[in-house]
């Protein structure tokens, strides 16, 4: 069975330092990692994806996410954080044979502080 | 292009009444799937479907059932709501290139059911 660990529910960060949002993955095989935001009372929205390829992925709002296969890994990243940051932020994962759906963690809320 | 749309936002239901969480998208997505979230639980997957006509269980199916008659709408129904079913329920859908499945996921706006 496939799963995700967020290990901080939520992370503390002041506006203009880096930020990390870890994310380890549990899965057969090689996976499919996603990063998602929720804003207050809203759907999630995409941030990015690893697919294959190259282990640092950049995706939208300047976040990026490191793969690391080694230690199973697939932590957020953003050099400067903004106040506009702040949301809760879930990692998912999926097997990439078959028909396998996406499991996501339980979340972490990323407070930026100005 | 209106993406995923979920009716209604709100509602509260009586233990044991029943209804249905619409979900529509105008995308052409053949994936399509409903999540409910609670506090400290992430998102856990009750149903979903990969076309019309075909659908399957999630990790949580129990009290829940869902058709796909058009590849537009995937309704949710719950038969005789329980308070355990107090939750934000969201619907999903995704465009599946060849060989990739599913891709990423667009969310509706989600549906706050209170069941008293």
């Amino acid at each position: 069975a496939q799963s995700v660990a967020q290990p901080e529910d939520q992370v503390n960060v002041a506006e203009g330092n880096p930020l990390t949002v870890k994310c380890t993955y549990s899965v057969s095989g090689n996976p499919y990692l996603f990063w998602y935001v929720q804003y207050p009372n809203r759907g999630l929205q995409f941030l990015l994806k690893y697919i294959t390829g190259d282990n640092l992925v950049k995706g939208s709002y300047g976040f990026e996410a490191e793969f690391n296969k080694s230690q199973t890994s697939f932590h957020l990243k953003k050099p400067s954080a903004l106040v506009s940051d702040s949301a809760l932020y879930f990692c998912a994962v999926r097997e990439r044979s078959g028909y396998s759906t996406l499991t996501f963690g339980k979340g972490t809320m990323l407070l930026v502080s100005p | 292009n209106a993406g995923v749309t979920q009716t209604p936002k709100f509602q509260v239901l009586k233990t044991g009444q029943s209804m249905t969480l619409q979900c529509a998208q105008d995308m052409n997505h053949e994936y399509m799937s409903w999540y409910r979230q609670d506090p400290g639980m992430g998102l856990r997957l009750i149903h979903y479907s990969v076309g019309a006509g075909i659908t399957d269980q999630g990790e949580v199916p129990n009290g829940y059932n869902v058709s796909r008659s058009t590849t537009e709408d995937f309704p949710l129904r719950l038969l005789s709501a329980a308070p355990s079913q107090t939750s934000v329920y969201f619907c999903a859908s995704s465009y599946t290139p060849t060989g990739e499945f599913p891709g990423e996921l667009f969310f509706g706006e989600g549906s706050r059911l209170t069941v008293l």
